[in-house]
């Protein structure tokens, strides 16, 4: 059962464009997420998260946007960077019972082209 | 530089072997985590700590064992129950183990089978 989805295993863009990272989810438990940025051979790096009261978080180049009624979020980077080439794992947390255990997403590999 | 550092790199396993994958952190963090990444999957957890000499499983804790004999330590142990290893494996940890912190990862060790 797979409750975070990422259904784009790649996506390509140009540099300067707008790359978009999709990410829906099934658990209405779910209400803090995380954005995770990996290279190949090394750990994952804390990109961005957002809160289920907020629609939207933005950080320079990268803004999360989420809709709960859809429970869909998504992953703008503007403007792409051939630096930003690498696996997105977006990540999910359900409430204070938890603890900090996240479920992960597939991951989508962004390359982005000079 | 506080951070994780997982070892070895690379592990080659025989059949019938034990192997132990190494973690340990000088973050000061009180959780550890062990997940495991196969290739078009997100990360899944096999393991996770929240406190010296307490661990509980995740959501694939079968053919693996774990110990927390220490704060800043935490192996991993791939036993011979474990039929499919060869995976990454990686490592995390949290301040205090509650919801919303962020995990930071370890590099990551890469375990095959021979």
């Amino acid at each position: 059962d797979q409750q975070v989805k990422q259904n784009s295993p790649s996506l390509s863009v140009q540099e300067g464009r707008i790359s978009i990272l999709n990410c829906d989810y099934t658990n209405s438990m779910f209400d803090y997420f995380l954005w995770y940025k990996k290279y190949p051979a090394e750990g994952p790096t804390f990109l961005i998260s957002i809160s289920s009261i907020k629609d939207k978080n933005e950080d320079g180049r990268f803004t999360v946007f989420l809709n709960k009624s859809a429970k869909h979020l998504s992953l703008h980077i503007v403007p792409s960077q051939p630096g930003d080439s690498a696996v997105y794992f977006c990540a999910a947390s359900a409430r204070e019972t938890s603890g900090s255990r996240l479920t992960f997403g597939e991951g989508t590999q962004l390359t982005v082209n000079p | 530089d506080g951070g994780i550092t997982q070892s070895p790199k690379y592990l080659f396993r025989k059949e019938g072997q034990n192997v132990t994958l190494s973690c340990e952190q000088n973050l000061n963090h009180d959780a550890m985590y062990w997940y495991r990444q196969d290739p078009g999957q997100g990360l899944r957890l096999i393991y996770y700590s929240q406190i010296v000499n307490d661990f509980q499983k995740g959501d694939i804790a079968e053919g693996y064992s774990v110990s927390r004999e220490k704060k800043e330590s935490f192996p991993l142990t791939v036993t011979s129950a474990q039929k499919n290893p060869t995976a990454f494996y990686l490592c995390a940890s949290t301040l205090k183990g509650r919801a919303r912190e962020k995990l930071f990862f370890g590099s990551g060790t890469q375990l095959s089978v021979l």
